[in-house]
């Protein structure tokens, strides 16, 4: 009865370098979100993805970041060309439905760029 | 746009020591509104969600209570093993899916 789980849990990256963050939701979930916790911040909503679409990706930066959740696997949060404002802790949450009583999350990827 | 504003920042009990966290939200039709916990180096853990005003519900020390522009988390005699940040979160009906804002935590530490 497997949770949210996260790959890696710890990842650091060079400015400039790609960072792919992996989230494979509850077994029989289908709704993925992404929230990004920066050093003393609060959790701030990235993106909300169904399999195979992006429903809401209002609180992800323009540049450099994407996300996908495809048919098959988990879903993967892109940055490219990182820079040292993104060194930050990133959690997946996956819910049943779109609506539903609660989110489960993930134990997050910290992310450090150097 | 929704606003959740968690007091106090940090509060430093005694065992045994009761009190309560507060939340202010701010949200045009609130949807849920969510206690979660954190531990340092961990993700949020869920507690409990809150619907409509009036409404409370009980977990061991723990017991959430929801009005119209607040909710509170009280911890009756707390004890160390509850020293982690508590967060809250509301849901709009207007917005897609159940995505969250969080406010910034109360951050509990609980002395032996």
């Amino acid at each position: 009865n497997a949770g949210v789980m996260q790959n890696p849990r710890h990842l650091v990256r060079r400015r400039g370098q790609e960072a792919r963050l992996r989230c494979s939701p509850m077994k029989g979930h289908s709704h993925v979100y992404w929230y990004r916790q920066l050093p003393e911040e609060g959790l701030k909503f990235m993106v909300y993805l169904q399999k195979e679409n992006i429903i809401d990706e209002s609180g992800m930066p323009k540049e450099r970041f994407s996300a996908e959740f495809p048919k098959e696997g988990p879903s993967i949060l892109r940055i490219q060309q990182v820079v040292r404002g993104d060194s930050a802790a990133y959690f997946c949450a996956s819910s049943p439905r779109e609506w539903a009583d609660t989110q489960y999350f993930g134990p997050g990827t910290r992310l450090t760029v150097l | 746009e929704d606003q959740v504003t968690q007091s106090p920042e940090a509060l430093r009990l005694q065992e045994g020591e009761s009190s309560s966290l507060n939340c202010s939200y701010t949200v045009s039709g609130l949807r849920g509104l969510f206690w979660y916990r954190q531990d340092p180096g961990k993700g949020p853990e869920f507690l409990f969600t809150l619907y409509s005003a009036g409404e409370e519900k009980e977990k061991e020390r723990l017991k959430a209570t929801l009005t119209k522009k607040e909710s509170f988390l009280h911890i009756t005699a707390p004890k160390p093993e509850d020293s982690a940040t508590y967060l809250c979160a509301t849901a709009q009906k207007e917005t897609s899916g159940s995505r969250l804002t969080f406010g910034e935590g109360t951050q509990l530490t609980v002395n032996p």
